[in-house]
């Protein structure tokens, strides 16, 4: 089964502080996600990579930045945490072998920005 | 522009009672098609998928969807709704040739005894 981890379930920031939020997958995907969610909003796509070292924006950058030096890691960046930034992160990872956009998603840190 | 519509913010039924969720989408051609559901404080989880073929596809725990081109529909179904189904749920729609998946903005079912 493919394993999508996070490495925190609950975070709390305070204003202006730098935050990183970590994402590894075990499947060797090619594919990595992250998206926010908000109750009403849905999943909304901030950034994603399709290779190491390769991103691309997604439909709410503004505010992020994104790392991914090795395949299965994928970190999001909130350079200087904003109140606006308190929500759910869920990182998703797919494969393209399969060819079936299926993505795969980890548990989710749900950030307050206090 | 491509989009997902979930209809219905919020859906109550009873225990055992059968379920219709939907899901409208707007492309232009068929796309993949996509449900998750996402149970309190956990990450989405694939109930089932379609592709192409028969328009009428099994997923995982009881439920079942139904692609109709001609109403740009992909409603999810399960004949008799347990309490452990309360949840929300997320269609999604995956353009051929994109990376991105676009997610509608879910439906919380919640479930009576």
């Amino acid at each position: 089964d493919v394993k999508v981890t996070q490495s925190s379930r609950y975070l709390v920031k305070r204003t202006g502080e730098k935050v990183f939020l970590e994402c590894v997958q075990d499947m060797d995907h090619e594919n990595m996600f992250w998206y926010r969610q908000d109750p009403g909003l849905g999943l909304r796509l901030i950034y994603f990579s399709y290779d190491v070292k390769m991103k691309e924006k997604g439909d709410i950058p503004e505010g992020y930045s994104v790392s991914r030096e090795k395949k299965e890691r994928f970190s999001l960046i909130l350079e200087s945490a904003s109140t606006n930034q308190t929500s759910m992160y869920l990182c998703a990872s797919r494969g393209t072998i399969s060819y079936s956009y299926e993505q795969y998603f980890g548990p989710g840190t749900r950030l307050t920005v206090t | 522009a491509q989009s997902v519509t979930q209809p219905d913010i919020h859906i109550t039924v009873s225990e055992g009672a059968s379920l219709e969720l939907r899901c409208n989408y707007s492309y232009g051609a068929t796309p993949y098609l996509f449900w998750y559901v996402q149970s309190p404080g956990q990450g989405l989880q694939l109930l089932l998928k379609y592709f192409s073929g028969d328009t009428l596809v099994q997923g995982i725990k009881g439920f079942e969807a139904e692609f109709k081109r001609s109403q740009s529909s992909f409603n999810l179904r399960k004949p008799s709704v347990h309490w452990s189904d309360a949840a929300e749920y997320f269609c999604a729609v995956g353009p051929v040739n994109t990376d991105k998946l676009i997610f509608g903005t879910g439906t919380r079912l919640q479930v009576f005894p």
